[in-house]
């Protein structure tokens, strides 16, 4: 079945760095998504991407579509504690079932 | 506008037993679907309901099947369970059957001893 992979797998950065993680599938999306969970919560959405190429900002983060439509990454910008969790991409296409993958694990030390 | 409620936050149960869990799907979204996130690991899709029929099936055994009722709510329940059924089940609402979007709930943890 469809797989997705996350890199880096868990990240520990200094507050106020910028961050960078990706995404990669073997198979083509037609729409990526990026989630972010707490501990004992549920994912939260935080950006989707519709179009190849399209880049698209919410706050501190911006996430890109690759032109491939085989994967995506997500920036954030100037990390704060409350930026720790993990992200998750998901992919979709039309008709089909969400893919998620394995997650990033990010830690700010302060 | 109410978000995505599910119920039990944690429960645990023996193998072999039975559990339900239960979704209210956010205000207006009309399609349920539901995951099992084990520990560090991203959500699988368990199956979808749109207009209270299964719309869509993961790689689960038929122990596990769910409803959708008129209200758009859901259950999803678990026969003869397993040790590796311990996982956060997930519910996540969406508007329509095909949209790009999930929105999740805080999850129900289930425990197999």
């Amino acid at each position: 079945g469809q797989q997705l992979n996350q890199s880096p797998q868990s990240m520990f950065i200094q507050e106020g760095e910028d961050v960078s993680m990706n995404c990669t599938s073997s198979s083509i999306f037609n729409t990526w998504l990026w989630y972010k969970q707490d501990p004992g919560e549920g994912p939260v959405l935080l950006i989707a991407l519709y179009k190849a190429g399209e880049l698209t900002s919410n706050g501190r983060l911006t996430a890109q579509f690759g032109i491939t439509r085989k994967d995506s990454f997500l920036n954030i910008s100037a990390s704060i504690p409350s930026d720790v969790g993990i992200y998750f991409c998901a992919g979709y296409n039309y008709g089909q079932n969400f893919v998620f993958g394995p997650g990033t694990r990010l830690s700010v030390l302060p | 506008e109410t978000g995505v409620t599910q119920s039990p936050t944690h429960l645990i149960k023996t193998r072999g037993q039975q559990v339900t869990l239960r979704c209210s799907s956010q205000s207006g979204h009309n399609t349920v679907s539901w995951y099992q996130q084990a520990l560090g690991q991203g959500p699988q899709f368990i199956f979808q309901y749109y207009r209270e029929e299964e719309n869509g099936r993961g790689n689960f055994p038929p122990r596990f099947s769910g409803l959708q009722f008129p209200n758009y709510s859901s259950e999803l329940n678990v026969n003869a369970l397993e040790l590796d059924d311990s996982a956060l089940y997930l519910c996540a609402s969406s508007l329509g059957q095909d949209t790009g979007e999930l929105f999740f709930g805080e999850g129900s943890r289930l425990t197999v001893l």
